[in-house]
């Protein structure tokens, strides 16, 4: 079975910094691109960073400079390194495979459980 | 950046109804096209890619249709494990791959 599993999430100060860390297992992890995409009450699904099998990388405007993602091919792992963290960066942050291999086109298959983060003092 | 609309944000309907949700991109995206839903505290799910293409163990009541800029979602007789709230996803080579805000469905 395809499963992905976050961890890592919590209540972290504004201006804090936070370690995300996604375990796939089910798949051969190095042969897929993966993402996170995040979910906010107000602002609904936001694609925030990508990570190919390259180990290329694409952030969203919002957390461009803050954020980083990464990989560990040996342990299926993908991670987020959170900087700087706002109170708009309050939501739940899903890890998601990209379920293609045709390029920078990304269908979102499966998604992990979600973890939250709450950024506030 | 695409902009991703859909309508309505939310709709009643009972059980065997047949439910139409649509979507709408900002620019033409071909058939580059996700339809997900998601029920409460779960993670999104799957059901449709590439705007037509139904996802393995999804059921058939399900399917999806258009191109260019404007798709549509139906549901040919709503079955109570329905009820939730429905996305699409732009998954076009631009970035970012933005979402729709959510049709939600109740009963």
């Amino acid at each position: 079975e395809v499963q992905l599993v976050e961890s890592g999430g919590g209540l972290v100060q504004p201006g804090g910094s936070l370690r995300l860390s996604c375990a796939a297992s089910g798949f051969t992890f190095g042969n897929y691109d993966m993402h996170w995409v995040r979910q906010t009450t107000g602002k609904g699904l936001e694609w925030v960073s990508a990570i190919g099998t390259r180990a290329d990388t694409f952030y969203s405007d919002s957390v461009n400079g803050r954020f980083t993602i990464s990989r560990e091919n040996a342990k299926n792992s993908v991670y987020l390194q959170m900087n700087s963290l706002r109170a708009g960066d309050t939501a739940v942050y899903y890890c998601t495979r990209d379920s293609t291999t045709n390029g920078w086109r990304p269908t979102f298959d499966p998604w992990g459980q979600g973890t939250l983060v709450i950024v506030s003092s | 950046d695409i902009q991703m609309t859909q309508s309505p944000s939310s709709l009643s309907a009972s059980v065997g109804d047949r439910v139409t949700i649509t979507c709408r991109a900002s620019q033409n995206i071909r058939t580059f096209l996700n339809w997900y839903h998601q029920k409460p505290g779960k993670a999104p799910k799957l059901l449709i890619y590439s705007a037509s293409t139904l996802q393995s163990g999804v059921p058939s009541r399900f399917s999806g249709s258009g191109s260019g800029t404007d798709f549509t979602l139906t549901i040919s007789s709503l079955q109570p494990e329905d009820f939730a709230v429905y996305y699409c996803q732009h998954s076009y080579n631009t970035r970012p791959w933005t979402f729709g805000q959510g049709t939600k469905v109740e009963i």
